[in-house]
């Protein structure tokens, strides 16, 4: 079945900084990938989500790059500041499986420091 | 907007005790689920439901019941609760019409002794 790995598990970056976190997948015909933000103690707060037909996504302060030839997602944060601190995950949704599961990364816990 | 809701939010439990975890929704959402959150890893897939009385298991079902009495609630049973099942879990529901988007409650924290 579908494997992502996120990369890296951990990233500290200075406020104004950018701040880029991969995923890569294994099933080349999924279809819906999504950037999901963790704040210490909290749920799940969907960032973006990405169809398979677009590669580029632009939300607030932050960039989405889809790569299908290379089966590789990334979250691109521009000018980080410390409200971005927070863990992001990854999810894809796997064409293959028989109902639309996500399959999540491993996450990354992101610091921005003053 | 979207509410999903989950109670208890912590909750400490003895090693082989019964454990019962709910999750409510507002959104009208066909779908359900349940996952187990980690230190250090993303979200896993115990069981899910896109109807109700009916439930299917997910990725790791094992140790797990789940029961889906109507659209708006979900459960996740543990019937002898075990120190590895120590973690945070999370519901969420998704629209039949637009089911790879889902939306989470706030989880809940279970601590087994």
């Amino acid at each position: 079945g579908e494997q992502v790995e996120q990369r890296p598990p951990h990233l500290s970056v200075r406020e104004g900084d950018s701040a880029v976190i991969t995923c890569t997948y294994t099933d080349p015909n999924s279809y819906y990938f999504f950037w999901y933000k963790q704040e210490p103690g909290a749920s799940l707060q969907l960032l973006m989500k990405v169809f398979s037909s677009t590669e580029i996504n632009e939300g607030q302060g932050f960039t989405v790059l889809l790569n299908k030839k290379d089966k590789r997602l990334s979250l691109n944060l521009t000018a980080a500041h410390p409200g971005d601190s927070a863990a992001y995950f990854c999810a894809v949704s796997p064409a293959s499986s028989s109902f639309s599961k996500l399959v999540f990364g491993q996450g990354t816990s992101l610091s921005v420091v003053p | 907007e979207a509410a999903v809701t989950q109670s208890p939010r912590s909750k400490v439990a003895v090693t082989g005790g019964k454990v019962t975890l709910s999750c409510h929704q507002t959104n009208n959402h066909d779908y359900m689920y349940w996952y187990r959150q980690d230190t250090g890893h993303g979200l896993r897939l115990i069981h899910y439901s896109y109807v109700a009385d009916s439930t299917e298991k997910g990725d790791i079902p094992d140790g797990y019941k789940a029961s889906r009495p109507s659209q708006e609630n979900f459960s996740l049973i543990l019937e002898l609760a075990s120190l590895s099942q120590t973690a945070v879990y999370f519901c969420a529901s998704s629209d039949a019409r637009n089911y790879a988007e889902q939306f989470f409650g706030p989880g809940t924290r279970l601590t087994v002794l």
